[in-house]
């Protein structure tokens, strides 16, 4: 069935340095990949997504990438702050009717002052 | 505030019980989704019903089921319920029928004894 490996399960990066998060899915009719960050005790929210027909977006210190041929997509978040520390969760699914949503397992980011 | 929100906040039941829970959607939102998040686990997308018609479903047990109301509000059923079901349940929701940015409830936090 469908599948989204997502790596690493932890990462510890120093305040101000960059965090890389990766994700590969097995679904090649996936065409909207999201990223959820999951704070300690509280909901997931939606930071930033991408579909298929861009290779590349950046919302401030966040930026995606997305390469379809290999499937696989990445999270980038730069300049690492203390309140970027939560479990993000990467995300495929296609953007059509009837479709499930397939959730990576989660990374747990730790910055670290 | 998302704008779901999710009743009861936490819930207590022993085993073989059955509860329901139960989640109403942001205003103008017809889709919504369950997931189950385990302790330390990632999200087990269950089900996702669009405008009162089940539209996809995911890993969810024979045990439970879900339904969607025509005020689109939308209630889980867990029935003969197992120490393992202890979990987090959240309910999200969405305007589009697939691939758009789902908008997550605080959660039930079920604990079955």
């Amino acid at each position: 069935g469908e599948n989204v490996e997502q790596h690493p399960s932890t990462l510890s990066v120093q305040e101000g340095d960059s965090a890389v998060i990766k994700c590969t899915y097995s679904d090649s009719a996936s065409n909207y990949f999201p990223w959820y960050k999951q704070e300690l005790g509280k909901r997931p929210q939606l930071i930033i997504d991408i579909r298929s027909n861009v290779g590349e977006k950046k919302d401030q210190r966040i930026a995606v990438t997305l390469n379809k041929t290999a499937k696989h997509f990445s999270l980038h978040i730069t300049e690492t702050q203390p309140e970027d520390s939560a479990v993000y969760f990467c995300a495929a699914s296609r953007d059509s009717s009837a479709s499930k949503i397939i959730f990576g397992s989660g990374t747990r980011l730790s910055i670290r002052p | 505030d998302s704008g779901v929100t999710q009743t009861p906040k936490h819930l207590i039941t022993a085993t073989g019980q059955r509860v329901t829970l139960r989640c109403s959607p942001r205003s103008g939102d017809l889709s919504v989704y369950w997931y189950q998040q385990s302790l330390d686990q990632g999200l087990q997308f269950l089900i996702q019903y669009y405008n009162g018609e089940e539209r996809a479903k995911g890993n969810i047990l024979e045990r439970f089921s879900a339904q969607q109301f025509p005020d689109l509000h939308s209630e889980l059923n867990l029935s003969s319920l197992e120490l393992g079901d202890s979990a987090l349940y959240f309910c999200a929701s969405s305007v589009l029928l697939g691939g758009g940015e789902q908008y997550f409830g605080p959660g039930t936090r079920l604990t079955v004894t």
